[in-house]
């Protein structure tokens, strides 16, 4: 199995620009998470979905934040517009078996 | 009062010692409990899981629980260079949704 994929693997962009990531889950994982970290505040959830619906979006920072799951292998988050503080690693992580996998993680810098 | 707690560190032990990372929780409903580890500009690599009161053994590591006092800790015996890195303490709270709190993390460097 490839494990969780995301892309893009960093993305740098400027102030006020809209910002996609993408993200691939295990297959047959039937619950997909979005993580941010920063040196400052840790791993924190932004939302999860449990079979492609959205079942807590609280850690969601703010409206600019938006995440969306189509169907049971793709999910996005998006930022629009981006701030300098979005910056950070976000991951995406799927469940199943014994446990959460995570993703490699996409970097985000917002200059 | 956080959620999930660790000791940032950094925790130093010497080639071959035992490293001991300890992390206390505050939602006394929890149930299930994980260590990750994450190496440098990695991602969360899942290395243990405790669900009941006790020891759980798995090769050179342990978890113990103790749910009346509240703390989850992780043993590493015979540790090794390659065991240096950040060691996060998940807690899955009581609505046992997958929605694991994180500490901050303990940084571990195993010293040849």
């Amino acid at each position: 199995d490839a494990g969780v994929i995301q892309s893009p693997r960093h993305e740098v962009t400027e102030m006020g620009q809209e910002v996609t990531l993408r993200c691939k889950p295990i297959s047959g994982h039937n619950s997909l998470f979005w993580y941010r970290q920063t040196m400052m505040r840790g791993l924190e959830l932004l939302i999860y979905f449990n079979n492609n619906v959205p079942i807590d979006d609280s850690g969601m920072p703010e409206d600019r934040f938006s995440a969306k799951m189509p169907n049971a292998s793709f999910s996005t988050l998006k930022i629009q517009p981006s701030e300098p503080r979005d910056s950070a690693v976000y991951f995406c992580a799927s469940i199943g078996g014994r446990g959460k996998y995570f993703g490699p993680g996409t970097r985000l810098t917002v200059l | 009062q956080k959620e999930v707690e660790q000791n940032s560190g950094p925790l130093s032990v010497p080639e071959g010692a035992i490293a001991s990372l300890n992390c206390t929780y505050s939602d006394r409903g929890s149930q299930s409990f994980f260590w990750y580890r994450q190496y440098s500009g990695k991602s969360p690599e899942l290395i243990m899981f405790i669900y009941s009161n006790g020891d759980k053994e798995d090769g050179r590591f342990t978890a113990q629980l103790n749910k009346a006092s509240q703390y989850v800790s992780l043993l590493i015996r015979d540790s090794q260079p390659s065991d240096s890195a950040t060691y996060l303490c998940a807690v899955n709270p009581t609505s046992n949704t997958g929605k694991l709190i994180f500490g901050q993390g303990t940084t571990l460097q195993v010293k040849p």
